[in-house]
Order: structure tokens, then sequence, then C-alpha cells
């Protein structure tokens, strides 16, 4: 299996704040890499999908960048509405697994 | 509108079954494949398979095949999951998740996730 690692775990920030998530893979997944944020009690939203395409309605602050190994979840300016746990995700093979998430909280 | 209706909390005991619903509505069922994704209680999202809609092709992460099973019914628009031998461990949130045709397929829109709670 492919694991995927992301740091921090957590992080606490402050509104208008830009934000870095790393995700790093153990193998080569090329750009197999998407994003999603998931509030709590709630499903995954998908914001990135091949490392660094936003996903339609997702809202420009979001971006993603990497390929090979080495992934970047950015938000230029944090919102209230962004707090959240985001998980990257690999689909270059099977199992496609979820690196274990990072919890963005309220400074 | 592209929706996934899910079936409501389960509650089962160790080394019963249960199945798991998706009702899929506002696109054409077979153009999309269907994921099955859970969460335990605080724990990471884990992918445990996906059905080609058209097909009825699957494929499952090594950690559950032959535990869980899943089928589509076309004419129902309504893929299924079914995870047998229940433990305590399988007590967790299961989304399904439609995969979109974009690059690195991801995973568009997800239904509202389904309880089970594996207790004795």
């Amino acid at each position: 299996d492919i694991q995927m690692t992301q740091s921090p775990s957590s992080l606490s920030a402050s509104v208008g704040d830009r934000v870095t998530i790393t995700c790093r893979a153990s193998q080569s997944i090329s750009t197999y890499l998407n994003w999603y944020q998931q509030k709590p009690g709630k499903a995954p939203n998908l914001l990135i999908y091949a490392a660094s395409s936003l996903q339609s309605g997702v809202p420009s602050r979001f971006s993603g960048s990497g390929s090979g190994t080495d992934f970047t979840l950015t938000i230029a300016s944090l919102q209230p509405e962004d707090f959240a746990t985001f998980y990257c995700q690999q689909t270059l093979s099977i199992p496609r697994t979820f690196g274990q998430g990072t919890k963005v909280e309220i400074k | 509108q592209v929706h996934l209706v899910q079936s409501g909390a389960e509650v089962k005991k160790p080394g019963a079954s249960v199945k798991v619903s998706c009702k899929a509505s506002g696109y054409t069922f077979t153009t999309y494949a269907i994921h099955w994704v859970r969460q335990a209680p605080g724990q990471r999202l884990e992918w445990m398979g996906w059905v080609n809609a058209a097909s009825g092709l699957t494929k499952y992460s090594p950690k559950f095949q032959g535990r869980v099973t899943i089928t589509r019914d076309t004419s129902a628009t309504t893929a299924y999951m079914e995870v047998s031998s229940l433990r305590s461990e399988d007590t967790a949130v299961y989304y399904c998740a439609r995969q979109s045709d974009l690059v690195a397929g991801p995973l568009d829109y997800w239904g509202q996730g389904t309880l089970v709670t594996v207790s004795s």
C-alpha cells in the first residue's frame, strides 16, 4: 500500500493567516493526488484534484501544488468557514489511501 | 442536481452482517463509479472499494477483500455495500461517493453517511 503522511496533524491559525499543509507519499504518485475538506459530522468535500486543479465552486484562496511524492495545500487567507480537517488521497493505486488528516483550529 | 442518499443508521451484534444502500439521482447512474469510504470515530478516512456502475466490476482494498461485497442495481440506480462477520472495530460512519470523470478520479459527490454500530 502507498502510505500518505500529512503534516502537521493539527495547527492553530487566525482569520486572514496563510496556511500550508503538506502531504507526502511513500512512493511516487505523479499527480494522482486529491484534497478534501471535512467539517464535523459532515461528509468530505472535494477541494483540489490532480494535485493542483481547483474543483468547480471552491474559492480561489485554496490552491494545491506538487508532484511525485511531495504535495502542498495552501489557503491564502484563512476564513472562518475554513476551520475543518483536511485530507489528501492518492488515486494512483489500490487501495486509494488517505492521509491521517490535518485539523485546522482557531487560534 | 446530483444526490447520493444513504440508508439509515444500523446497530448490529458482533458476527452479524450489515448492508448499506446508496441511492443516486440527478445523473446517469451507469456513467460513474461508486466508491465506499468509512471513518471510525476520531480516525482517518479509509477507502474500502468501488464498483463500476455500468459493468458491475468491483475492486476492493486488500484489508476488506472477502468480507466486503459491493454491488449495484442499475434499474434502482442504487449501490450497496455489505460487510460480514462484523466486529467492534467496524463501528464507523460509512460513506458512498461518486468518482468524477476528472483527472485523478476524485470523489466529487458524497452521501450523507451511515453510522454502523457493532455492539453486543
